[in-house]
């Protein structure tokens, strides 16, 4: 079965560096992966989707990288600030077009 | 305001009770979806559907059950909740499986605790 596989080891990071998250998938050609944010005690808030054939895609200090050969993306934070702290979520497309996620990777940036 | 809601957002019950999770959106959007979220875990898909009259198991065998009567309306109902079923239960919606780059829209979500 499909499989994802992010850090969980908590990342903690001075505020200014730049954070980077990775997640891994097996057993699985994806046509899309995306990222969320989930603060404490709430749902997931959507942040990028990037599609199989993108290499690459930004939104404002974010940027995302998906490479199917290493069956891998990067998600990175340029410039965190503390309000950045949250859990990031790695989530694929399955065969039935459906999401599943991964368990996640807490950010913690410290002032 | 485009928004999906849920409630109760907390609830604790004893065993055997029947309990239903309210889930709405205003968005208009045809698939909707239920995860289930144990904490410092991975959401699994429990239920979803396409559309008023649709729907569908997911990934995560449940007991529960859903319904679809109307677009914006997707509530979960539990006939006998048990200890087991005690965990966060997450609603979401979509305008599709995510080809148009949005993603998925979700709920704050109901702490469901059964003693």
């Amino acid at each position: 079965s499909q499989k994802i596989e992010q850090n969980s080891e908590a990342l903690n990071i001075q505020e200014g560096k730049t954070a980077t998250l990775t997640c891994n998938y097996t057993n699985y050609s994806p046509a899309y992966l995306q990222w969320y944010r989930q603060d404490p005690g709430r749902g997931p808030v959507f942040l990028l989707l990037i599609r199989e054939n993108e290499k690459e895609k930004r939104k404002e200090r974010l940027k995302v990288t998906f490479d199917t050969t290493l069956k891998q993306s990067l998600f990175h934070i340029t410039a965190s600030q503390p309000a950045d702290s949250a859990t990031y979520l790695c989530a694929l497309n399955n065969q039935g077009g459906k999401l599943i996620f991964g368990q996640g990777t807490e950010l913690s940036v410290k002032p | 305001e485009a928004d999906i809601y849920q409630t109760p957002r907390y609830l604790v019950i004893g065993t055997g009770k029947k309990i239903t999770l309210e889930c709405s959106q205003t968005m208009g959007h045809d698939k909707m979806y239920w995860y289930q979220q144990d904490p410092g875990m991975e959401l699994h898909l429990i239920h979803y559907s396409y559309g008023v009259n649709s729907t569908e198991k997911g990934d995560l065998s449940s007991e529960s059950t859903v319904s679809r009567i109307r677009t914006e309306h997707f509530p979960l109902t539990l006939e006998s909740a048990r200890p087991s079923h005690t965990s966060q239960y997450l609603c979401a919606s979509s305008e599709s499986w995510g080809l148009a780059g949005v993603g998925q829209f979700f709920g704050p979500g109901t702490r469901l605790t059964v003693l």
